[in-house]
């Protein structure tokens, strides 16, 4: 697609439930990342994929947050055992990684906006 | 390690009047520098970036920056706001030579326009 698409827009769901997030990126993005953005915050990083593997899962704040990314395209963010402070913006990017890397800017989808009841 | 430091949080002006909003910047390397924006409800999009040269850099919508090394600066203006300019900016640095994952974001600063 045109951009990074991510799904779905809105989760509202009970304290304790597993969810999961998907996002697809730009066509031929091999880095993608995930943040997460509460509420009046600025954006708190989670995990990073290079193709399929992520070499950088430094931000996952508890082992109930994991990642995966199939095909070097789409990737599924899940947060088992829901809890209150999880309710948040969860942003996805990709990014073409060419050149030296860093000159390469993020392209956001509108993020997810997940409420845990 | 990289740090970014946006010091207003909030920036209200009028519409027309120009705006400066303000980011400075840690880093032992060089780094490449970054202004986006994000309006409600939205993902964040992309103003302006400096890689090299010209340390002056236009973006999007009337936006430029301006790089300063010595003060380790880069400070995104506009000489005349308009209501749609209503939006959260971020300031993110990303150090020369680095996996692509080393991108610092600052806090944010949200900009509301008075009519």
């Amino acid at each position: 697609g045109a951009g990074v698409s991510q799904s779905p827009s809105n989760k509202v769901t009970e304290k304790g439930k597993d969810v999961e997030l998907r996002c697809d990126p730009i066509s031929g993005h091999t880095a993608l990342y995930w943040y997460r953005q509460s509420l009046g915050q600025g954006l708190e990083f989670l995990i990073y994929f290079q193709g399929n593997s992520a070499p950088d899962k430094s931000g996952l704040p508890s082992d109930r947050f994991s990642a995966e990314r199939t095909g070097g395209s789409v990737s599924t963010l899940t947060i088992q055992r829901t809890q209150q402070e999880d309710s948040a913006v969860y942003l996805c990017a990709s990014s073409y990684l060419g050149g030296t890397g860093g000159e390469q800017p993020q392209h956001f989808g509108d993020g997810t906006r997940l409420s845990i009841l | 390690a990289q740090s970014v430091t946006q010091l207003d949080s909030q920036v209200p002006v009028f519409e027309e009047a120009p705006v400066e909003l303000r980011c400075n910047y840690s880093s032992s390397v060089s780094v490449y520098l970054f202004w986006y924006v994000q309006y409600p409800n939205q993902g964040l999009q992309l103003l302006l970036k400096y890689l090299s040269g010209s340390t002056l850099v236009k973006g999007i919508n009337g936006f430029e920056a301006e790089f300063n090394k010595s003060q380790t600066s880069f400070h995104l203006r506009k000489p005349s706001v308009h209501i749609s300019d209503t939006a959260e900016y971020f300031c993110a640095v990303s150090p020369f030579l680095s996996s692509a994952s080393k991108i610092i974001f600052g806090s944010g600063t949200r900009l509301s326009i008075r009519p």
